[in-house]
């Protein structure tokens, strides 16, 4: 199976802050990579398909880039609502493999 | 719009089955454009894709789980089923059902989750 390896597992920012999430796959997945948002007690919500591709109604403050192995997720300007977990899930493969998560806190 | 929800047990014995149903609303799960899927959460840990079903019955499990996992779907009644035997305390988690569409590949909507707890 591909893994993933997200960095860095947790970072503390402030409202206003630009955030870089940083995703790695063990092999080159094209960029059928994706990336969710999860809060406390929630579902995981879909933010970007395809590496770079922003689902309907998220936010344009969210992009996605990459290809290959390296991906990144950002955040433009950090809102409050903001403040979640995150996963990156690559598909270029069966098994579907999630990275262990990125947990972005208040500073 | 699509809706979905996962419904059964709260709490299975160990060496028991483990059995969700997760209820489609809002659309049809016999549409050709969409997969089924369930992932699943242990508290305080991340996410594992568990497998798949399309409403024709093909499906396709993570290797991790196929001896013991079955996922099946009742198309009368706009469902489809988890059933996870041999449970241990490594399978208490929170299990989602999730809406996949494929090429581009994601996963929208998901179900709210429920958590089951395999305990004596």
């Amino acid at each position: 199976a591909i893994q993933m390896t997200q960095s860095p597992s947790s970072l503390s920012a402030s409202v206003g802050d630009r955030v870089t999430i940083t995703c790695r796959a063990s092999q080159g997945i094209r960029n059928d990579l994706g990336w969710y948002q999860q809060k406390p007690g929630k579902a995981p919500k879909l933010l970007i398909y395809a590496a770079s591709s922003l689902q309907s109604g998220v936010p344009s403050r969210f992009s996605g880039s990459g290809s290959g192995t390296d991906f990144t997720l950002t955040i433009s300007s950090l809102q409050p609502e903001d403040f979640a977990t995150y996963y990156c899930l690559q598909d270029y493969n069966y098994p579907l493999t999630f990275g262990q998560g990125t947990k972005v806190e208040i500073k | 719009q699509v809706q979905l929800q996962e419904s059964g047990p709260g709490l299975v014995k160990p060496s028991q089955t483990l059995s969700l149903t997760c209820t489609v609303s809002g659309g049809s799960i016999s549409s050709g454009d969409y997969y089924w899927s369930w992932i699943r959460q242990p508290p305080g840990k991340g996410l594992e894709w568990i497998g798949y079903i399309y409403y024709s019955g093909s499906t396709y499990y993570n290797p991790s789980l196929k001896s013991r996992v079955t996922i099946s779907v009742d198309t009368s009644k706009n469902q489809f089923s988890l059933k996870l035997s041999s449970v241990t305390a490594a399978d208490t988690a929170v299990y989602y059902c999730a809406r996949m569409v494929e090429a581009p590949l994601r996963f929208d909507p998901w179900g709210q989750g429920t958590l089951v707890t395999v305990s004596s």
